[in-house]
């Protein structure tokens, strides 16, 4: 079946830094562009990146321009979110989700279970 | 890019209608039809319920439909049921070429 599993999440200290992977199965990984969500303890779902297909594109939400950024290697269905400068306001889980394009464009269609990034001393 | 604007709650009772508002401004909800809702349950996935406004999913139950006038999209479930108790999301795309959702509205059904 369709599915994103995200990976890589866990403690690390302010000013530090951690690398999200996020896998693609059960579709072409290679034809979506794909994107990194994420959800702080008790708020709302905050958009964080999108990288095209072929990544020849990428962008960033003003929160976090300048400190994450974000590949892929399609032979391999993965994509990567490099986090650095790390804060408590990075604290949240990160999902990854799959860009609709011709069937939900501009939508989230089909979401990884997430994983957590805790940063604290 | 300010958040969209959600209530931070509403409710009614099973079989009723219920209406979720997503204000947005003229450089998101009021330029583009490229407004989608999401239902998340806690602990679990979030789930796309409609996208561009108006479509649905398939699998989707046409309980859901979406709307929009103006700087302000909606969305409206119709016969309530429990198994719809959760949070809702609206986001939409924005002329910077970045995705903006709102603040989420937690649905309770008495």
């Amino acid at each position: 079946q369709v599915q994103l599993v995200e990976s890589g999440g866990g403690v690390v200290q302010p000013g530090g830094s951690l690398r999200l992977t996020c896998l693609g199965s059960g579709f072409t990984f290679g034809n979506h562009a794909i994107h990194w969500v994420r959800q702080a303890p008790g708020r709302g779902l905050e958009w964080v990146t999108q990288i095209w297909f072929d990544g020849s594109q990428k962008f960033f939400a003003g929160s976090v321009r300048g400190r994450f950024s974000v590949s892929r290697d399609n032979s391999k269905n993965t994509l990567y979110l490099q986090m650095s400068s790390l804060s408590a306001d990075d604290t949240a889980v990160y999902f990854c989700a799959r860009d609709g394009q011709q069937h939900a464009p501009y939508a989230f269609d089909v979401w990884g279970q997430g994983t957590m990034v805790i940063v604290s001393s | 890019q300010a958040a969209l604007t959600q209530p931070a709650s509403v409710s009614g009772s099973p079989g009723q209608s219920i209406t979720i508002s997503c204000a947005g401004t003229s450089s998101d909800v009021g330029i583009y039809n490229r407004v989608s809702w999401y239902q998340h349950h806690p602990h679990k996935v979030p789930q796309l319920i409609i996208y561009e406004v108006t479509y649905r999913p398939s699998g989707v139950s046409n309980r859901f439909s979406g709307s929009k006038s103006g700087n302000t999209a909606s969305l409206t479930i119709s016969g309530l049921q429990a198994e719809d108790e959760a949070d809702y999301y609206c986001t939409s795309y924005t002329t910077s070429d970045t995705w903006v959702f709102g603040g989420g509205t937690k649905l309770t059904v008495l």
